[in-house]
């Protein structure tokens, strides 16, 4: 079955500790997302990526770090420089048509705790 | 920023009806996507809306009023594992994908 396969599922951190969250996805999708998902908030978009080698800032990306070296792939790493990281973060991906219904497809989503 | 406003939470009685509607600001609009997510799970798409009018699918419906930027979606026939939130999103025409902060569904037995 096609889809997105985010890991891990929940994951701890000491503060000053960088983290990776993996995502990748089999839909064949040109365009990746990462968003963050806190109480009482919308989802906001940290990095988003169009095309393989590309990415570009969402509202929100300070503090955190993405690569798009294959199609398939678009880790996100949370750095030491964010300062409130203790989140829900969300991967998501889409055939990446601007105009129209371009329907996101999202991950189970990763936990993410800094103690 | 443009506002997206929904309740916080609604509930309701299984095999109800509930309405969660969701306002925005007009200015740019090109697009209103509803979201469901069960607690700790991928939001998994439910509509799309772009024209005036209601869509229907299933038990699940979705309007749209462009000129009073205005949407609802119906939940008819409640059941126990529509219990979730339900978010909102509005497309602009600038190409941002801009989400409410959810409204969680609470059916009660």
């Amino acid at each position: 079955d096609g889809g997105i396969t985010q890991s891990p599922k929940y994951l701890f951190r000491k503060e000053g500790q960088n983290v990776t969250l993996s995502c990748e996805q089999n839909l064949n999708h040109d365009a990746m997302y990462w968003y963050r998902q806190d109480p009482g908030q919308g989802l906001r978009l940290i990095y988003y990526s169009q095309i393989v080698n590309d990415f570009q800032k969402g509202d929100i990306a300070e503090g955190y770090s993405v690569s798009r070296e294959k199609k398939e792939s678009f880790p996100l790493t949370v750095t030491s420089a964010q300062k409130n990281p203790t989140a829900f973060y969300l991967c998501a991906s889409s055939n990446g048509d601007s105009s129209g219904a371009n329907v996101l497809t999202f991950g189970a989503g990763s936990r993410l705790t800094v103690l | 920023g443009q506002n997206i406003d929904q309740p916080t939470e609604m509930t309701a009685t299984e095999g109800a009806i509930v309405q969660i509607n969701c306002t925005y600001q007009t200015s740019g609009f090109n697009g209103l996507f509803w979201y469901q997510q069960h607690a700790g799970e991928a939001p998994t798409f439910l509509s799309y809306n772009v024209l005036d009018g209601l869509e229907e699918k299933g038990r699940f419906s979705s309007f749209l009023s462009r000129s009073k930027g205005y949407s609802y979606l119906l939940l008819k026939e409640l059941q126990m594992k529509d219990s979730a939130s339900y978010l909102c999103a509005v497309r602009w025409s600038w190409g941002k994908l801009q989400f409410g902060a959810g409204t969680q569904v609470v059916v009660t037995p």
